[in-house]
């Protein structure tokens, strides 16, 4: 079946350092995979996607590939500031339906100044 | 603003009370559901929506119920059946087009505590 494995934290880190959060999953077909994030008290929103092997999703200086040959999508940003600190999910759906969203643990992101 | 709007931020049940979560979308999105998040365990489906008076339950819908009256709402009731309620709930909502790259939106949550 359908699953994702992400690395567990909580993840501590240094403001300016690189971070890295590794996600491997495992899949028939060719799933879409999502990164989360959700801010301390919040709700979960987006922060990147891919949907076929090869692809880097991207946003607010965040990156991923979509790497079909390793199932893997882990998740980097070069230079973490303190606003980076939260809880970042791995997700895949196989399905083209959200019910059968497949979701990682979460991987807690502490920075310090 | 579009966006999905729940209520209350923080609720507290007494033992054997019923409380009711208010889930509201003005996103005009089909798809509705709610989460139930513990520390460590992730995000778990409780029960979903596609479409008005239908819902289907999700992996732990035991305790709970929903009803879909409207597109905009989903209501969720955590029951006394349900003998662990103390949890972060998540509502989210998604357009309906069958493809694996559809996202989701969340409200900001619930946290529900037993007094």
């Amino acid at each position: 079946g359908n699953s994702v494995t992400q690395m567990e934290g909580p993840v501590t880190l240094s403001e300016e350092a690189f971070l890295t959060i590794n996600c491997t999953y495992t899949a028939t077909g060719y799933p879409s995979l999502f990164w989360y994030v959700q801010y301390p008290g919040e709700g979960l929103q987006l922060l990147l996607k891919a949907t076929k092997a090869d692809d880097k999703g991207s946003n607010k200086g965040f990156e991923a590939t979509y790497r079909k040959e390793t199932t893997s999508f882990h998740l980097e940003k070069g230079s973490v500031q303190v606003s980076d600190s939260a809880v970042y999910f791995c997700a895949l759906n196989n399905a083209g339906n959200n019910r059968k969203l497949i979701w990682g643990l979460g991987t807690s992101l502490a920075v310090n100044p | 603003d579009g966006g999905i709007t729940q209520s209350p931020k923080y609720l507290f049940r007494k033992e054997g009370q019923n409380v009711t979560l208010s889930c509201e979308q003005n996103l005009n999105h089909d798809a509705m559901y709610w989460y139930r998040q513990d520390p460590g365990q992730g995000l778990r489906l409780i029960y979903y929506s596609q479409i008005v008076n239908d819902f289907q339950k999700g992996d732990i819908a035991e305790g709970y119920s929903v009803s879909r009256e409207k597109k905009e709402s989903f209501p969720l009731t955590v029951t006394s059946a349900q003998k662990n309620p103390t949890a972060f709930y998540l509502c989210a909502s998604s357009f309906l087009q069958g493809a694996t790259n559809e996202k989701l939106f969340f409200g900001s949550g619930t946290q529900l505590s037993v007094l």
